[in-house]
Protein backbone atom coordinates (compact mmCIF):
# COMPACT_ATOMS: atom_id res chain seq x y z
CA UNK A 1 0.00 0.00 0.00
CA UNK A 2 1.58 3.05 -0.95
CA UNK A 3 -0.59 5.63 0.89
CA UNK A 4 0.30 9.12 0.20
CA UNK A 5 2.00 9.84 -3.11
CA UNK A 6 3.31 13.96 -3.60
CA UNK A 7 5.23 14.67 -6.99
CA UNK A 8 7.34 16.12 -7.61
CA UNK A 9 9.45 15.41 -5.27
CA UNK A 10 11.68 18.67 -5.29
CA UNK A 11 11.26 21.33 -8.01
CA UNK A 12 13.22 24.73 -9.15
CA UNK A 13 10.32 27.49 -10.00
CA UNK A 14 11.22 30.52 -11.47
CA UNK A 15 9.22 33.21 -10.00
CA UNK A 16 5.72 34.21 -12.10
CA UNK A 17 5.15 30.45 -13.36
CA UNK A 18 2.54 28.45 -12.98
CA UNK A 19 2.84 25.17 -10.97
CA UNK A 20 0.50 22.02 -9.54
CA UNK A 21 1.34 19.46 -6.92
CA UNK A 22 0.04 16.46 -6.95
CA UNK A 23 -0.89 14.53 -4.01
CA UNK A 24 -2.89 10.79 -4.37
CA UNK A 25 -3.90 8.79 -1.76
CA UNK A 26 -4.91 4.81 -1.85
CA UNK A 27 -6.93 4.36 1.46
CA UNK A 28 -9.96 5.89 0.34
CA UNK A 29 -10.05 8.97 2.93
CA UNK A 30 -12.92 11.45 3.01
CA UNK A 31 -10.46 14.19 4.41
CA UNK A 32 -7.06 15.84 2.21
CA UNK A 33 -4.77 18.60 3.62
CA UNK A 34 -2.23 20.91 2.12
CA UNK A 35 0.08 22.23 4.21
CA UNK A 36 3.91 24.00 3.95
CA UNK A 37 6.56 23.71 7.08
CA UNK A 38 9.13 26.37 7.24
CA UNK A 39 11.67 26.94 9.52
CA UNK A 40 10.77 28.51 12.52
CA UNK A 41 7.19 28.72 11.68
CA UNK A 42 6.72 25.00 11.60
CA UNK A 43 3.42 23.53 9.97
CA UNK A 44 0.84 25.44 8.62
CA UNK A 45 -2.45 24.35 6.86
CA UNK A 46 -3.35 25.59 3.55
CA UNK A 47 -6.06 24.47 1.97
CA UNK A 48 -8.21 21.68 3.44
CA UNK A 49 -10.97 19.16 2.15
CA UNK A 50 -13.50 17.53 4.10
CA UNK A 51 -14.82 15.12 1.45
CA UNK A 52 -14.55 15.26 -2.49
CA UNK A 53 -16.50 17.92 -4.18
CA UNK A 54 -15.99 20.63 -1.42
CA UNK A 55 -12.66 22.63 -0.13
CA UNK A 56 -11.90 25.05 2.37
CA UNK A 57 -9.15 28.07 3.41
CA UNK A 58 -7.08 27.23 5.88
CA UNK A 59 -4.61 29.30 7.81
CA UNK A 60 -2.33 30.31 4.68
CA UNK A 61 -4.73 30.72 1.12
CA UNK A 62 -3.25 33.32 -0.35
CA UNK A 63 -1.53 32.65 -3.71
CA UNK A 64 -2.75 29.10 -3.66
CA UNK A 65 -5.40 26.85 -4.86
CA UNK A 66 -7.29 23.58 -4.65
CA UNK A 67 -9.57 21.13 -6.07
CA UNK A 68 -11.15 17.88 -4.85
CA UNK A 69 -13.05 16.42 -8.07
CA UNK A 70 -12.46 12.61 -6.67
CA UNK A 71 -11.82 10.72 -3.62
CA UNK A 72 -8.40 10.15 -4.08
CA UNK A 73 -6.30 13.17 -5.61
CA UNK A 74 -6.21 16.58 -4.51
CA UNK A 75 -3.86 18.58 -6.27
CA UNK A 76 -2.33 22.39 -4.82
CA UNK A 77 -1.99 25.29 -7.76
CA UNK A 78 0.81 28.35 -7.32
CA UNK A 79 -1.25 30.29 -10.14
CA UNK A 80 2.00 32.38 -10.18
CA UNK A 81 4.83 31.65 -7.98
CA UNK A 82 6.75 33.97 -5.74
CA UNK A 83 9.75 33.85 -3.42
CA UNK A 84 8.21 33.29 -0.46
CA UNK A 85 6.42 30.06 -1.23
CA UNK A 86 9.45 28.64 -1.25
CA UNK A 87 8.50 25.87 0.98
CA UNK A 88 8.53 22.25 1.97
CA UNK A 89 4.99 21.16 0.79
CA UNK A 90 2.91 18.08 2.65
CA UNK A 91 -0.09 16.35 1.93
CA UNK A 92 -2.11 14.63 4.32
CA UNK A 93 -5.06 12.88 4.49
CA UNK A 94 -7.34 11.02 7.39
CA UNK A 95 -10.46 9.05 7.10
CA UNK A 96 -12.11 12.19 9.07
CA UNK A 97 -11.52 14.96 10.09
CA UNK A 98 -11.43 13.74 13.18
CA UNK A 99 -9.26 10.44 12.72
CA UNK A 100 -5.83 9.64 12.73
CA UNK A 101 -4.00 11.73 10.21
CA UNK A 102 -1.42 10.10 7.31
CA UNK A 103 1.08 12.31 5.63
CA UNK A 104 3.03 12.24 2.46
CA UNK A 105 7.24 12.35 2.11
CA UNK A 106 6.39 15.72 0.70
CA UNK A 107 7.63 18.31 -2.44
CA UNK A 108 10.59 20.60 -1.85
CA UNK A 109 9.62 23.72 -4.05
CA UNK A 110 12.27 26.58 -4.23
CA UNK A 111 10.78 29.99 -6.20
CA UNK A 112 14.19 32.08 -7.71
CA UNK B 1 -7.05 30.59 19.37
CA UNK B 2 -5.46 27.40 20.01
CA UNK B 3 -1.48 27.36 20.38
CA UNK B 4 0.88 24.17 20.95
CA UNK B 5 4.39 24.59 22.69
CA UNK B 6 7.05 21.45 23.18
CA UNK B 7 9.61 21.40 25.48
CA UNK B 8 12.37 21.36 25.24
CA UNK B 9 13.34 22.14 22.22
CA UNK B 10 16.40 20.25 21.57
CA UNK B 11 17.29 16.89 23.76
CA UNK B 12 20.44 14.79 23.44
CA UNK B 13 20.88 11.93 25.85
CA UNK B 14 22.86 8.60 25.65
CA UNK B 15 21.48 5.08 24.05
CA UNK B 16 19.56 3.08 26.77
CA UNK B 17 17.82 6.21 28.67
CA UNK B 18 14.13 6.70 29.51
CA UNK B 19 12.96 9.90 28.36
CA UNK B 20 9.92 12.51 28.27
CA UNK B 21 9.27 14.82 25.68
CA UNK B 22 5.94 17.49 26.86
CA UNK B 23 3.64 19.14 24.37
CA UNK B 24 1.19 21.69 26.20
CA UNK B 25 -1.68 23.24 24.66
CA UNK B 26 -3.56 26.44 25.53
CA UNK B 27 -7.13 25.15 24.82
CA UNK B 28 -8.47 22.47 26.02
CA UNK B 29 -11.22 21.57 23.87
CA UNK B 30 -9.30 19.37 21.57
CA UNK B 31 -10.80 16.25 19.86
CA UNK B 32 -7.58 14.54 19.62
CA UNK B 33 -3.72 14.82 20.02
CA UNK B 34 -1.53 12.96 17.41
CA UNK B 35 2.21 12.40 18.46
CA UNK B 36 4.51 11.79 14.68
CA UNK B 37 7.98 11.65 14.10
CA UNK B 38 9.93 13.43 11.03
CA UNK B 39 13.27 12.31 10.16
CA UNK B 40 15.55 15.03 8.37
CA UNK B 41 14.36 15.84 4.90
CA UNK B 42 11.29 13.19 5.33
CA UNK B 43 7.56 13.38 6.04
CA UNK B 44 5.84 12.71 9.10
CA UNK B 45 4.89 9.23 10.52
CA UNK B 46 2.20 9.03 12.81
CA UNK B 47 3.51 7.64 16.08
CA UNK B 48 -0.10 8.20 18.41
CA UNK B 49 -3.16 9.05 18.37
CA UNK B 50 -4.89 10.10 21.68
CA UNK B 51 -8.66 10.61 21.83
CA UNK B 52 -9.90 13.42 23.78
CA UNK B 53 -11.82 10.54 25.53
CA UNK B 54 -8.67 8.92 26.59
CA UNK B 55 -5.92 9.18 29.05
CA UNK B 56 -2.95 7.14 27.17
CA UNK B 57 -1.86 5.26 24.24
CA UNK B 58 1.07 2.72 23.99
CA UNK B 59 2.86 1.57 20.77
CA UNK B 60 5.99 -0.63 21.73
CA UNK B 61 8.54 1.68 23.66
CA UNK B 62 6.19 4.29 23.02
CA UNK B 63 3.59 5.67 25.52
CA UNK B 64 1.82 8.70 25.09
CA UNK B 65 -0.88 10.20 27.82
CA UNK B 66 -3.24 12.86 27.56
CA UNK B 67 -4.62 15.07 30.59
CA UNK B 68 -7.05 17.60 29.20
CA UNK B 69 -7.56 19.24 32.12
CA UNK B 70 -4.30 20.98 32.29
CA UNK B 71 -3.39 21.06 28.42
CA UNK B 72 -0.58 18.53 28.73
CA UNK B 73 0.63 15.70 26.55
CA UNK B 74 3.86 13.85 27.17
CA UNK B 75 5.38 11.22 24.89
CA UNK B 76 7.27 8.74 26.83
CA UNK B 77 10.01 6.80 24.93
CA UNK B 78 11.70 3.64 26.87
CA UNK B 79 15.09 2.12 26.59
CA UNK B 80 15.99 4.80 23.74
CA UNK B 81 17.95 4.28 20.81
CA UNK B 82 20.24 5.65 17.87
CA UNK B 83 17.41 5.00 15.76
CA UNK B 84 15.29 7.21 17.80
CA UNK B 85 17.17 10.30 16.79
CA UNK B 86 14.78 12.10 14.71
CA UNK B 87 12.17 15.43 15.46
CA UNK B 88 8.85 14.68 17.48
CA UNK B 89 5.79 16.90 16.58
CA UNK B 90 2.78 16.85 18.30
CA UNK B 91 -0.86 18.04 17.43
CA UNK B 92 -3.56 19.20 18.66
CA UNK B 93 -7.17 18.95 16.43
CA UNK B 94 -9.31 21.45 17.60
CA UNK B 95 -12.12 24.07 16.03
CA UNK B 96 -10.28 27.03 15.35
CA UNK B 97 -11.38 29.58 12.99
CA UNK B 98 -14.14 28.57 11.61
CA UNK B 99 -12.71 24.80 10.96
CA UNK B 100 -11.26 21.55 12.56
CA UNK B 101 -7.71 21.77 12.16
CA UNK B 102 -4.58 20.28 13.17
CA UNK B 103 -2.15 22.97 15.16
CA UNK B 104 1.42 21.62 15.09
CA UNK B 105 3.78 22.64 18.09
CA UNK B 106 7.35 23.77 16.94
CA UNK B 107 8.79 20.21 17.98
CA UNK B 108 11.54 18.07 19.75
CA UNK B 109 14.95 17.12 18.04
CA UNK B 110 15.88 13.96 19.77
CA UNK B 111 19.77 12.75 19.06
CA UNK B 112 20.02 9.29 21.14
CA UNK B 113 23.88 8.57 20.91
CA UNK B 114 25.52 5.47 21.25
Amino acid sequence: IAGITQAPTSQILAAGRRMTLRCTQDMRHNAMYWYRQDLGLGLRLIHYSNTAGTTGKGEVPDGYSVSRANTDDFPLTLASAVPSQTSVYFCASSDSPLTEAFFGQGTRLTVV
Amino acid sequence: KQEVTQIPAALSVPEGENLVLNCSFTDSAIYNLQWFRQDPGKGLTSLLLIQSSQREQTSGRLNASLDKSSGRSTLYIAASQPGDSATYLCAARSFSGGYNKLIFGAGTRLAVHP
